[in-house]
């Protein structure tokens, strides 16, 4: 592994279903993050990790939820998706949430479709 | 509220100069970033500046002025690779990013 990956790399969803994209980064990064990119606005945080074993709410965190078990992995959880949730979903993850200087590395993203 | 704004689209051509505003507003400031994000992938980091002035590096130069609420990015010697999305964002005062929609940037040969 190389960077951030991100599984699926896209997935079609019946409403209801529950769903977990998932997010894999090997750079020993303390912070991580779950943006999600619609068309015409700008990425819009859902929730975010400052370190393992911490969870914050972002600007759009209802109907999702994450865990921090570990510094690699931050799972993202759909627990019964509506269409509105569909969306392209990028992870990302940065040294530190921090330091002024915070650039942030992003996964390839997961494209996301709720029927 | 917390705030940016940008082009939604642009055109220029190969080989000329293209500058890109961005003005914001957000709770607090910790900086301002610019991202590349080419169609179908992820952003990628271009620029940041925290400090009023201009920091160069290589064709792209960023430009920063806190008082005004107003940054830039400036291209030069475009190529057609440079067909992309930027992305303006802000770090507020909790450290997170607030981004713009991003400008579309056509060039044409």
């Amino acid at each position: 592994i190389a960077g951030i990956t991100q599984a699926p790399t896209s997935q079609i969803l019946a409403a209801g279903r529950r769903m977990t994209l998932r997010c894999t980064q090997d750079m020993r990064h303390n912070a991580m993050y779950w943006y999600r990119q619609d068309l015409g606005l700008g990425l819009r945080l859902i929730h975010y990790s400052n370190t393992a074993g911490t969870t914050g709410k972002g600007e759009v965190p209802d109907g999702y939820s994450v865990s921090r078990a570990n510094t690699d992995d931050f799972p993202l959880t759909l627990a019964s998706a509506v269409p509105s949730q569909t969306s392209v979903y990028f992870c990302a993850s940065s040294d530190s949430a921090g330091g002024p200087s915070n650039e942030q590395f992003f996964g390839p993203g997961t494209r996301l479709t709720v029927l | 509220g917390q705030n940016i704004d940008q082009p939604t689209e642009m055109t220029a051509t190969e080989g000329a100069i293209v500058q890109i505003n961005c003005t914001y507003q957000t709770s607090g400031f910790n900086g301002l970033f610019w991202y590349q994000q080419h169609a179908g992938e992820a952003p990628t980091f271009l620029s940041y500046n925290v400090l009023d002035g201009l920091e160069e590096k290589g064709r792209f130069s960023s430009f920063l002025s806190r008082s005004k609420g107003y940054s830039y990015l400036l291209l030069k010697e475009l190529q057609m690779k440079d067909s992309a999305s930027y992305l303006c964002a802000s770090m507020d005062s909790n450290y997170q990013l607030i981004w713009g929609a991003g400008t579309k940037l056509i060039i044409k040969p």
